[in-house]
């Protein structure tokens, strides 16, 4: 079964800098790669799938990179309504799992 | 607009017995397959089980295989999980999820309902 790793486990940046993300996968996932974002008491959100295409609505400040086992979600310069849990997902291979998140906080 | 909404979560015993369901509206529910996804509290996201379209195939994760059975009823616009011989380790927030292209990741989802086993 793969496993999805996500470091760090909580990243502080300040409001209008670069947030960089990471996910590993144990085996390759080719490009089937989706990357959600959740606020407290809320559904997680569809931000970007197949590695780079973003969702419907959502700004071109975030993308997403990397191909095989190495990927990257890009938060250009962040905005207050950034702060949040950030999952990546694989969907090359049943049972289709999530990482652990990572915590996007404010410095 | 899309809209999903969980009902039938709340507190219930190990070994027992709850149905959650998920009304659709919005699009055309028959035409897509659609996901249970749970939340431990504090935990990422875990993949539960997939129905196609038409309710022909059907797939669940290792941990809930044989005691949770997901079904639909297009008739009704509803999804719905089967959840038998509860476990604590069930204990979840369960949101049902759209399926986007029949590649098992999800473009929109519920709100959720909580399951809580405990005795």
């Amino acid at each position: 079964e793969i496993v999805m790793t996500q470091s760090p486990a909580t990243l502080s940046v300040s409001p209008g800098e670069r947030a960089t993300l990471s996910c590993r996968a144990s085996q390759s996932v080719s490009s089937n790669l989706a990357w959600y974002q959740q606020k407290p008491g809320q559904a997680p959100r569809l931000l970007i799938y197949d590695t780079s295409t973003r969702a419907t609505g959502i700004p071109d400040r975030f993308s997403g990179s990397g191909s095989g086992t190495e990927f990257t979600l890009t938060i250009s310069s962040l905005q207050s309504e950034d702060f949040a849990v950030y999952y990546c997902q694989q969907y090359d291979n049943w049972p289709f799992p999530f990482g652990q998140g990572t915590k996007l906080e404010i410095k | 607009q899309v809209q999903l909404v969980e009902s039938g979560g709340g507190v219930v015993q190990p070994g027992r017995s709850l149905r959650l369901s998920c009304a659709a509206s919005g699009f055309a529910f028959s035409g897509y397959a659609m996901h249970w996804v749970r939340q431990a509290p504090g935990k990422g996201p875990e993949w539960v089980a997939l129905i196609s379209f038409d309710g022909s195939n059907k797939l669940s994760a290792d941990s809930v295989k044989g005691r949770f059975t997901i079904s639909r009823d297009n008739s009704k616009n509803t999804l719905y999980l089967q959840m038998n011989s509860l476990r604590a380790e069930d204990t979840a927030v369960y949101y049902c999820a759209r399926d986007v292209r029949g590649y098992s990741f999800f473009d929109y989802w519920g709100q959720g309902t909580l399951v809580t086993v405990s005795s």
